[in-house]
């Protein structure tokens, strides 16, 4: 959806080293979904944010939502060759559907 | 606890045909929605239910229908297949979706390949 953009589309990185996924929306966003996809495999949930500013932590993956709610950003510490695959955010509006983005194809290098 | 489950995992059909796709929500939850997924793509809402009842309908042609049954668990039907529904059919579950917007965890299943030929 060109209402939610994901940046990088992909992305190559060493095993243990950080990156940053981002989540841009034209529009404000009432709760931000992160899930993780393999290839043709379905969705696994990863985090909700609902609150500007609020941060959400799973094992080595962190999630924020902005305060002007319009942003959010997926960081993970340390990757791992288990962290590959694709990572997808998902909005939710003035609405019971949720909107995603293309989606960032990771791959993590031993 | 089981997840999300459907079936079949994978199917073929040829254009024309008829499929059916069904998904059974996770124990608890009682609203099931249905996306489809084109390769390369982020998933696409279709429509959603709850209460056996369609609550919400994305942009798709009446070829797509839906059922939910008092178990709460769903069917997909898709009618005259056209070779573009070629794609990846994702059911989520969550709990008491009647909140605008959605304010609760939403898990999805598997999928299930459908190529139409």
């Amino acid at each position: 959806s060109q209402e939610l953009e994901q940046s990088p589309q992909s992305l190559i990185v060493q095993e243990g080293k950080n990156l940053t996924i981002n989540c841009t929306s034209s529009k404000t966003l009432y709760g931000l979904y992160w899930y993780k996809q393999k290839y043709g495999e379905g969705l696994i949930f990863l985090m909700m944010l609902q609150k500007g500013g609020e941060e959400k932590s799973h094992e080595k993956i962190t999630a924020k939502l902005d305060e002007k709610k319009q942003q959010s950003s997926l960081h993970i510490t340390a990757s791992q060759p288990s962290h590959a695959g694709i990572y997808l955010c998902g909005a939710s509006r003035r609405s019971n559907m949720l909107t995603f983005g293309g989606g960032t194809r990771l791959m993590v290098k031993p | 606890d089981a997840g999300v489950t459907q079936s079949p995992t994978h199917l073929i059909k040829t254009r024309g045909q008829q499929v059916t796709l069904r998904c059974s929500p996770k124990s608890g939850h009682d609203t099931v929605s249905w996306y489809q997924q084109a390769l390369g793509q982020g998933p696409q809402f279709i429509f959603q239910y709850y209460e056996e009842e369609e609550r919400q309908r994305g942009n798709f042609p009446d070829r797509f229908s839906g059922h939910q049954f008092p178990n709460y668990s769903s069917e997909l039907n898709v009618n005259a297949l056209l070779l573009g529904d070629s794609a990846l059919y994702l059911c989520a579950s969550s709990w008491r979706q009647t909140a605008v917007p959605m304010n609760t965890e939403a898990f999805f299943g598997q999928g299930t390949r459908l190529t139409v030929v």
